[in-house]
């Protein structure tokens, strides 16, 4: 059975960078069928997009974030990371990993990481 | 940007009635690329309905989805007490990819 699990720091100052790491096992995260996505939720809100990763590098990112966001891949620990900097607060969110189909019309996230929240603050 | 409006905001049943909940689309959407998620207190959401109407693995078969172009729907048709969660819907035709606000369903 697949599962994610994110990990990092659970607190960010502002201006600085938050770095998350989605460790995934189970099963490869070198599959030609499935990307590997960040989705954020702040508290008390909806969710947004931020981006995903083929295992070949291959990225896409939410426009209205591209600028501040990284994500990268390492087939060889498995594992798929989110960079954003600089922080604010409204940064502040519930920070899931989870997998997408590879095709465009497979483009639901399932399953998802338990979530981890990351608080930008002084 | 394709924006997703769910209604109503809060929907407050009792266990044992139907639920309907509602996503429109500020542009088409083809069926294929809308999907559904449920969402419980602390938890993260878990895929209900992809491709606008076909049920997740394990997805119990009172929940339904259906609708086409700028309007679709999220049926189940008894509730249980498990049932009572927030649910938000998603597009994937096109960047960025969005969800809806959500819609809470709600013990009455």
């Amino acid at each position: 059975q697949l599962q994610l699990q994110e990990s990092g720091p659970g607190l960010v100052k502002p201006s600085e960078t938050l770095s998350l790491t989605c460790t995934v096992s189970g099963g490869s995260i070198s599959s030609n069928d499935y990307y590997w996505g960040w989705i954020r939720q702040p508290p008390g809100k909806g969710l947004e997009w931020i981006g995903h990763i083929y295992y070949s590098g291959r990225t896409y990112y939410n426009p209205s974030l591209k600028s501040r966001v990284t994500i990268s891949v390492d087939t060889s620990r498995n594992q798929f990371s989110l960079k954003v900097r600089p922080v604010t607060a409204a940064d502040t969110a519930v920070y899931y990993c989870a997998r997408r189909g590879e095709k465009t019309v497979a483009g639901w996230f399932d399953p998802w990481g338990q979530g981890t929240l990351v608080t930008v603050s002084s | 940007e394709i924006v997703l409006t769910q209604s109503p905001g809060t929907l407050s049943l009792s266990p044992g009635e139907r639920a309907t909940l509602s996503c429109r689309a500020s542009q088409s959407v083809s069926s294929s690329y809308l999907a559904w998620y449920q969402q419980k207190p602390g938890q993260a959401p878990r895929l209900l309905i992809y491709g606008a109407s076909s049920r997740a693995t394990g997805i119990p078969d009172r929940f339904s989805g259906s609708g086409s172009g700028t309007d679709f729907t999220l049926t189940i048709s008894r509730l249980e007490p498990e049932d009572f969660a927030v649910y938000y819907c998603q597009q994937f035709v096109s960047s960025p990819y969005t969800f809806g606000q959500g819609t809470k369903l709600e013990i009455k």
